[in-house]
């Protein structure tokens, strides 16, 4: 079965450190992988998504993500991380054109001035 | 371009109450999709449909719950009779070719 595991519930950074937000998913085929943003009271908003080809995928807000086959693993890094990042960010993986998705229970940022 | 839009964006209701949720996907989506959103269980699918036809509801958690898409333009969600535990956020999503799923602002309800 499908599953994804984001390790950290709670991350804590200082305004402009770098941000690495782990995400370890378990698929049986090629997965597709997600990662999306929520801010309170608000959707999720797609920041980047991988389907193939480059394993390092760039996404919007300066986020990029490395997809890497022999850990399982799929984190997110921004290199400076700016107060209005401080949302829920979820990672998410699905079969062919990422339909059946499963969401990690999330990864709430922090980012303190 | 408008984005999914859901109504209500909050819904206040009773124990035993029915409930509507509605959805309006992107135009041109052919693929769409109902979340449930609670602290305890996170983000979960409910039904998805292609082409409104539902594909696979095995997330739907009983049979209060049910969901329509009569049309390309159009979706409902329906809980009846409505129970305390059903309080979540209710996303919908859609998305073209099973592309990327874009989502909605959401509806919070609340069964009192």
């Amino acid at each position: 079965a499908q599953s994804v595991t984001q390790p950290d519930i709670h991350i804590t950074v200082s305004e402009g450190a770098s941000l690495e937000l782990r995400c370890n998913y378990s698929y049986g085929a090629t997965p597709y992988l997600f990662w999306y943003v929520q801010s309170p009271g608000q959707g999720l908003q797609l920041l980047l998504k991988y389907f193939s080809g480059d394993t390092l995928v760039q996404g919007i807000k300066g986020f990029e993500a490395e997809f890497k086959r022999s850990q399982s693993s799929f984190n997110l890094r921004k290199p400076s991380v700016h107060w209005s990042d401080a949302a829920e960010y979820f990672c998410a993986v699905g079969g062919r054109g990422g339909n059946k998705l499963v969401f990690g229970a999330g990864t709430i940022l922090r980012v303190k001035s | 371009d408008a984005g999914v839009i859901q109504s209500p964006r909050h819904e206040v209701t009773e124990m035993g109450q029915e409930v509507t949720l509605r959805c309006k996907p992107i135009s041109g989506h052919n693929s769409l999709f109902w979340y449930r959103q609670t602290m305890m269980r996170g983000l979960e699918l409910l039904i998805y449909f292609n082409n409104n036809v539902p594909i696979d509801d095995s997330g739907m958690p009983e049979d209060r719950f049910s969901a329509k898409m009569p049309n390309a333009s159009f979706s409902t969600l329906k809980i009846q009779p409505s129970e305390p535990r059903d309080s979540a956020v209710y996303f919908c999503a859609s998305s073209f070719l099973e592309d990327t799923q874009y989502f909605g602002p959401g509806t919070r309800l609340t069964v009192l």
